[in-house]
């Protein structure tokens, strides 16, 4: 079993929707979690990060961080056709050479 | 801009030849990370580096080496290249000045193994 779980979709939604996206862990030492968005044929770029648990707010985006159920999601509102991207969830602990731990990353496509 | 540069972007090569990758930093970042990207995979960590000479093994880390002579230049190598090392390469950096620990990657090495 992975370490980290996300489903690759892809997801299509229409501009203007509500994306949801999200990812699951197992290692309980996590204590960082970010979202980086990619574009095709580029590098990851971070997006998002929140320590520990609970919610943070960017813009049109919302990282949640549930430790309990070891679950975080990733809320895009109001979804504009430049938002289509893959994205990746990561995580690390506080030990250990600051190793980041990524998901698969799901395909996001947003329609005009 | 954190300045990182991979060389080679794109690299084919045949099964059973050396191929090393080069990520070169210009901001003295002391932590430097290399990755592969796959289909359903997502990113794995291959090896990292704390410091010159200061190296440690990352979750696919068999088949490849590494080395960092020097704090800019962080060497991946596949001594003998194997068809299963067809992947997208990238190349990290910790960015030690934030506390996030965020990592800012290069524009990745596209290796095709024949």
């Amino acid at each position: 079993q992975k370490e980290v779980e996300q489903d690759p979709g892809p997801l299509s939604v229409p501009e203007g929707a509500i994306v949801s996206l999200n990812c699951t862990y197992s290692n309980s030492a996590f204590q960082y979690f970010m979202w980086y968005r990619q574009y095709s044929r580029k590098g990851p770029e971070l997006l998002m990060y929140t320590y520990s648990s609970g919610n943070k707010e960017d813009g049109r985006f919302t990282a949640q961080v549930d430790k309990s159920s070891k679950y975080i999601s990733l809320f895009i509102r109001d979804s504009q056709p430049s938002d289509s991207a893959t994205y990746l969830c990561a995580m690390r602990a506080d030990t250990g050479g600051f190793k980041t731990i990524f998901g698969a990353g799901t395909r996001l496509f947003v329609k005009a | 801009d954190a300045g990182i540069t991979q060389s080679p972007r794109h690299k084919v090569t045949e099964t059973g030849t050396p191929v090393t990758l080069r990520c070169h930093q210009t901001e003295n970042h002391r932590y430097m990370y290399w990755y592969r990207q796959d289909p359903g995979h997502g990113l794995r960590l291959i090896h990292y580096s704390y410091g010159v000479k200061d190296t440690d093994k990352g979750e696919v880390s068999d088949g490849y080496s590494v080395s960092r002579s020097k704090t800019e230049d962080f060497l991946l190598t596949l001594e003998s290249a194997t068809s299963s090392q067809t992947s997208v390469y990238f190349c990290a950096i910790r960015d030690k000045e934030r506390n996030t620990g965020e990592l800012f990657f290069g524009e990745g090495s596209r290796l095709t193994v024949l």
